[in-house]
């Protein structure tokens, strides 16, 4: 299967902070997506970079790539309390997908 | 419709019983996947579809699970002989295009409670 994984597992910040998310992955990828989930809601698609791409914007958002390491990063700038959610990467190839642990972002209002 | 949708919302049953849960993907979307999140853990695959075809059944845990889409839209995850372990939440999602090389679109999920 191919799987992301997050880290740090769990990150804590103020309200105005930036937030920075990485992922690693193992396998050969078309692309890597991003989600987020709220406590108690639904999985949101935040973003999706192509293998071909090294970073990508979406308002607050930037997603980075680095195929050589196997690596993506999440940057949520001047974050929100309503940013508090886990955060998922998704790398996706031509097998079998799992959602990894997450990072789990709390901002402190 | 406007999302995913997924019915029912919840679910508790008893050990042993069967259940089937529903998602109704987004209108014209091509792909329909399953997975299963328990609680603090990201979702699990299960299984996925284009249009009315299984092409992946590897994520099911066990043959009590079976899925279907017959008509390429609604699609089914049904659980036989329901055991406690099965207890999580159910999530489907839909893509417009074949495989994850774009967005997915997750409904609301199904908890399922096996009592």
């Amino acid at each position: 299967s191919q799987q992301g994984e997050e880290d740090p597992q769990a990150l804590s910040i103020q309200e105005g902070e930036n937030a920075t998310m990485n992922c690693s992955y193992k396998t050969s990828i078309n692309n890597l997506q991003w989600y987020r989930q709220n406590s108690g809601r639904g999985l949101v698609h935040l973003i999706l970079i192509r293998s071909n791409e090294r970073e990508k914007h979406s308002g607050r958002l930037r997603v980075t790539l680095d195929t050589s390491k196997k690596s993506s990063s999440l940057l949520i700038t001047a974050s929100r309390a309503a940013d508090t959610a886990s955060y998922f990467c998704v790398p996706l190839g031509y097998q079998k997908v799992t959602f990894g642990i997450g990072t789990k972002l709390q901002v402190i209002p | 419709g406007a999302g995913v949708s997924q019915s029912p919302r919840y679910k508790v049953t008893k050990r042993g019983q069967d259940v089937a849960l529903r998602c109704d993907p987004i209108s014209g979307h091509v792909s329909l996947y399953w997975y299963r999140q328990a609680l603090g853990q990201g979702p699990e695959f299960l299984t996925y579809f284009n249009y009315e075809a299984q092409q992946d059944k590897s994520g099911l845990p066990n043959d009590r699970f079976s899925a279907e889409r017959p008509e390429g839209s609604i699609s089914t995850l049904t659980i036989q002989r329901t055991e406690q372990r099965d207890s999580a939440m159910y999530r489907c999602a839909s893509s417009s295009q074949q495989g994850l090389n774009t967005e997915a679109f997750f409904g609301q999920g199904t908890r399922l409670t096996v009592v």
